[in-house]
């Protein structure tokens, strides 16, 4: 079982839409990363979290250090929303900066 | 303008070479990282480095090297002796102390024939 799990592993929307993707992981952290890939490949951070609750234009990310759980929120969502979404942990298990990843969640957002 | 710089973005190469992918970053950041990307699966760490001339295996070290004779340079080396070379590879580079947020290279997507 990965250390890192999200779902769903692909999500297709109407544009207008609100989106949630979700990510849980097995381990204890420091903080978790939301990252954003686009068809291009390059990599973007969204958020860094270690706990509460962050908001940057029409996404939301929120964090449940308890329950070991994240969720990615985007409201209004629009084509150009899409991209694949990846959560990352850096783990309290290891050393220094190393991330753990999801395996991503395809968003597609159709007009 | 700071950032992270890896070229090419496509490279070819034949089976049984050795290539080199460049990363360079002047964002004045001591950790730099290697991690390859296959379809349908997360980002695997390949080697990082905390330091100039230093650097640890990651994941999934074998058939690769680095060096880090520079803080702005981190290149990777597929060497013949990996498996499976052809996947996307990125660079990334993170801040001194916490919280650690890592910058990401644009990737180069290595094909190997």
């Amino acid at each position: 079982k990965n250390e890192v799990e999200q779902s769903p592993q692909n999500l297709t929307a109407q544009e207008g839409e609100f989106i949630t993707i979700n990510c849980s992981y097995s381990v204890g952290i420091s903080a978790l990363h939301w990252l954003q890939q686009h068809p291009g490949g390059g990599i973007v951070s969204l958020f860094m979290l270690s706990s509460g609750k962050k908001k940057h234009g029409r996404l939301i990310a929120t964090i449940n250090i308890q329950e070991k759980h994240s969720s990615l929120h985007i409201t209004a969502s629009h084509p150009r929303d899409s991209a694949v979404y990846i959560c990352a942990v850096r783990s309290l298990e290891t050393s220094g900066s190393r991330l753990t990843f999801g395996e991503g969640t395809q968003l597609t957002v159709n007009p | 303008d700071g950032g992270i710089t890896q070229s090419p973005k496509y490279l070819f190469r034949k089976e049984g070479q050795n290539v080199t992918l460049s990363c360079e970053q002047n964002l004045n950041h001591d950790a730099m990282y290697w991690y390859r990307q296959d379809p349908g699966q997360g980002l695997r760490l390949i080697y990082y480095s905390q330091i100039v001339n230093d650097f640890q295996k990651g994941d999934i070290a074998e058939g690769y090297s680095v060096s880090r004779e520079k803080k702005e340079s981190f290149p990777l080396t597929v060497t013949s002796a990996q498996k499976n070379p052809t996947a996307f590879y990125l660079c990334a580079s993170s801040t001194p102390g916490q919280p650690y947020e890592q910058y990401f290279g644009p990737g180069t997507r290595l094909t190997v024939t």
